[in-house]
């Protein structure tokens, strides 16, 4: 069964500095892995996804991620944070093969701070 | 515009009114499905549909049906709501099976 582990439910960052938002994936065969944005009241809008083209993935807003195989990891980054940033960022993962279904971590909200 | 309509956007009602939220999708996706998100616990899917007639259950079915008699569409009924159904609701739809999810902007239902 496939899964997704978001370390940090909150995380803060300073304007300007650098946002990184952890994801660890678990699945039987090569994944699928996406990162979703949700703006308070909104629907979840897709950031980025890796479909095993290069493994360093650019996405909207200037945030990327990079698939890690060794170390199952997916984990987002921006380099300098930017206040209309702060929102909730949900990890997705979905196997290969078919739509069995897309499975979502548990979210972190990030908070910038002037 | 491609966009996925789910209504409505807000919803309080009783227990065991039985109640349906709408999903129509304009972007011809055979793959729908139903989440719902609770603080700490992320989106959980309820329902999926692979194509017309197709559906099958996620990983919270458990008091929820659904529908697909027409490929756009994809209603959530509730039969029964009960207070622990209060959640908000996301309709979501995609096309070929590598490709990302496209979600509605939500449906908060609160059951007292």
């Amino acid at each position: 069964a496939q899964s997704v582990t978001q370390l940090g439910s909150h995380v803060s960052v300073s304007e300007g500095a650098l946002v990184l938002l952890r994801c660890n994936y678990s699945s039987s065969v090569p994944p699928y892995l996406f990162w979703y944005v949700q703006y308070p009241n909104q629907g979840l809008q897709l950031l980025l996804k890796y479909t095993s083209a290069a493994t360093l993935v650019k996405g909207i807003n200037g945030f990327e991620a990079e698939f890690k195989k060794s170390e199952t990891s997916f984990h987002l980054t921006k380099p300098s944070a930017h206040m209309s940033d702060a929102a909730e960022y949900f990890c997705a993962v979905s196997d290969r093969g078919g739509y069995q279904k897309v499975t979502f971590g548990t979210g972190t909200k990030l908070q910038v701070i002037p | 515009e491609a966009q996925v309509t789910q209504n409505p956007r807000y919803l309080i009602t009783v227990t065991g009114k039985k109640l349906t939220v709408t999903c129509s999708q304009n972007m011809n996706h055979e793959y729908m499905s139903w989440y719902r998100q609770d603080p700490g616990l992320g989106l959980r899917q309820i329902y999926y549909s692979m194509n017309v007639e197709v559906t099958d259950k996620g990983d919270v079915p458990e008091g929820y049906k659904v529908s697909r008699k027409e490929k756009r569409n994809f209603p959530l009924i509730l039969e029964s709501p009960s207070p622990n159904q209060t959640s908000l609701y996301f309709c979501a739809s995609k096309g070929e099976w590598n490709t990302e999810a496209f979600f509605g902007q939500g449906t908060r239902l609160t059951v007292v």
